[in-house]
């Protein structure tokens, strides 16, 4: 597709099951970052890929929270034995590798732990 | 480290009224800035950026904004709302150079526009 498309939309868990999200990036696209927005606020800073590799991973809340990148395309936002405190939207943005160019992001998706 | 702060949580305007968003940063380097706009339960669209070029940057539907450096500046502004504009807006921060990517968010301004 043109845009970055996120899936699923909307994911109601129970606290204490665990959860997948799923990023697919603009074709071409070399750098992926993940955001976690609370209601009411901006998004902040996860995770950020360049190709496969995850270079900096310094904004994922705790260990809980996992993101991989294995073939330099899609990527996956893995939390472990959710908690109530993990509500949010989690945005996916992907860009060019040239550090100017902007991020581009998905329509994100809207986590509610129960 | 970067920052920004964005004055007023939530402004309203009269359809056809002047829009004045602001934003001031924070940054111990040269910034790229950043606006987007966030529709109800859609992802960030950007609306313009400054990357050290011209000072005054126009973006998509009819917004632009200006870098005053002596300032810590990059308001937001259109001459003319339109019930369109109804949405949230937020300003972001980047270093600039290489190897630079995270971006640092504002919370945001909704703006509502009155008919």
């Amino acid at each position: 597709g043109a845009g970055v498309s996120q899936s699923p939309r909307y994911k109601v868990a129970k606290r204490g099951q665990d959860v997948a999200l799923r990023c697919d990036p603009i074709s071409g696209h070399v750098s992926l970052f993940w955001y976690q927005q609370a209601l009411g606020q901006g998004p902040e800073f996860l995770t950020y890929f360049q190709n496969e590799a995850q270079l900096d991973k310094s904004g994922l809340p705790s260990d809980r929270f996992f993101a991989e990148r294995p073939e330099g395309s899609v990527s996956t936002l893995k939390i472990q034995r959710t908690q109530q405190e993990d509500s949010a939207v989690y945005l996916c943005a992907s860009s060019e590798q040239d550090s100017n160019q902007p991020q581009h992001f998905g329509d994100g998706t809207r986590l509610s732990i129960l | 480290a970067q920052s920004v702060t964005q004055l007023g949580s939530h402004v309203s305007v009269s359809e056809g009224a002047l829009v004045l968003l602001r934003c001031n940063y924070s940054s111990s380097v040269p910034p790229y800035l950043f606006w987007y706009v966030q529709y109800p339960n859609q992802g960030l669209q950007l609306l313009l950026k400054y990357t050290s070029a011209a000072t005054l940057v126009k973006g998509i539907n009819g917004f632009e904004a200006e870098f005053k450096k002596s300032e810590t500046s990059f308001h937001l502004t259109k001459p003319s709302a339109h019930m369109s504009d109804a949405a949230e807006y937020f300003c972001a921060v980047k270093r600039s150079g290489a190897g630079s990517y995270q971006l640092t968010f504002g919370k945001g301004t909704k703006l509502s526009v009155i008919p």
